[in-house]
């Protein structure tokens, strides 16, 4: 089945600087890629996905890039805020057939410091 | 928009009691997932219903039964409580599968004692 790894685990980054998390993924075949945030004691939530006809989608100060050869994609984030802080999932998956469900990474806790 | 509701948001058990947690989306999303979260951890898929009917298996399924009691509703049940259960349960659903984001709901943090 696929597997997806994200670094970093942690990452500290000073206000107004970027931050950048990467993902890898094992299928081949996987063709959505979203990308969650957590804010403590709350669920999950969607903020940007991408899917493997494109190779970077951009929503404000957040932005997301594959590179399907490498069978990877990462999250940017630039002129971090403190409110960015939180705990970030991606996850993959194949598509709408029946059983291709998400597969999430390990998480990675930002903190930004004011 | 309720989107993902989850209830309780808080409880504790003793160790060999039951209880159900309930879960209700008002999307019309035909499925319908269960994850823990342990501190520290990723999510991790106990149990989902790929649409109304059906139901299988996820990474960590012992200790726990499921059900699709209609479109709606999927509920997770302990049967008997043990302290390795101890976690935060987040119910999540999708207009299909994997094709779609998921939407979570808050949460119950489970506390077994």
């Amino acid at each position: 089945g696929e597997n997806v790894e994200q670094h970093p685990s942690t990452l500290s980054v000073q206000e107004g600087d970027s931050a950048v998390i990467k993902c890898t993924y094992s299928d081949s075949a996987s063709n959505y890629f979203p990308w969650y945030k957590q804010e403590l004691g709350k669920g999950p939530q969607l903020i940007i996905d991408i899917r493997s006809n494109v190779g970077e989608k951009k929503d404000q100060r957040i932005a997301v890039t594959l590179n399907k050869t490498a069978k990877h994609f990462s999250l940017h984030i630039t002129e971090t805020q403190p409110e960015d802080s939180a705990v970030y999932f991606c996850a993959a998956s194949k598509g709408n057939n029946a059983g291709n469900m998400l597969t999430f990474g390990g998480g990675t806790r930002l903190m930004v410091k004011p | 928009n309720a989107g993902v509701t989850q209830t309780p948001k808080f409880q504790v058990l003793k160790t060999g009691q039951s209880m159900t947690l309930q879960c209700a989306q008002d999307m019309n999303h035909n499925s319908m997932y269960w994850y823990r979260q342990d501190p520290g951890m990723g999510l991790r898929l106990i149990y989902y219903s790929a649409s109304e009917g059906t139901t299988d298996k996820g990474e960590v399924p012992n200790g726990y039964n499921v059900s699709r009691l209609n479109k709606r509703e999927f509920s997770l049940r302990l049967e008997s409580a043990a302290p390795s259960q101890t976690s935060v349960y987040f119910c999540a659903s999708s207009r299909d599968n994997g094709a779609y984001g998921y939407t979570f709901g808050s949460g119950t943090r489970l506390t077994v004692v």
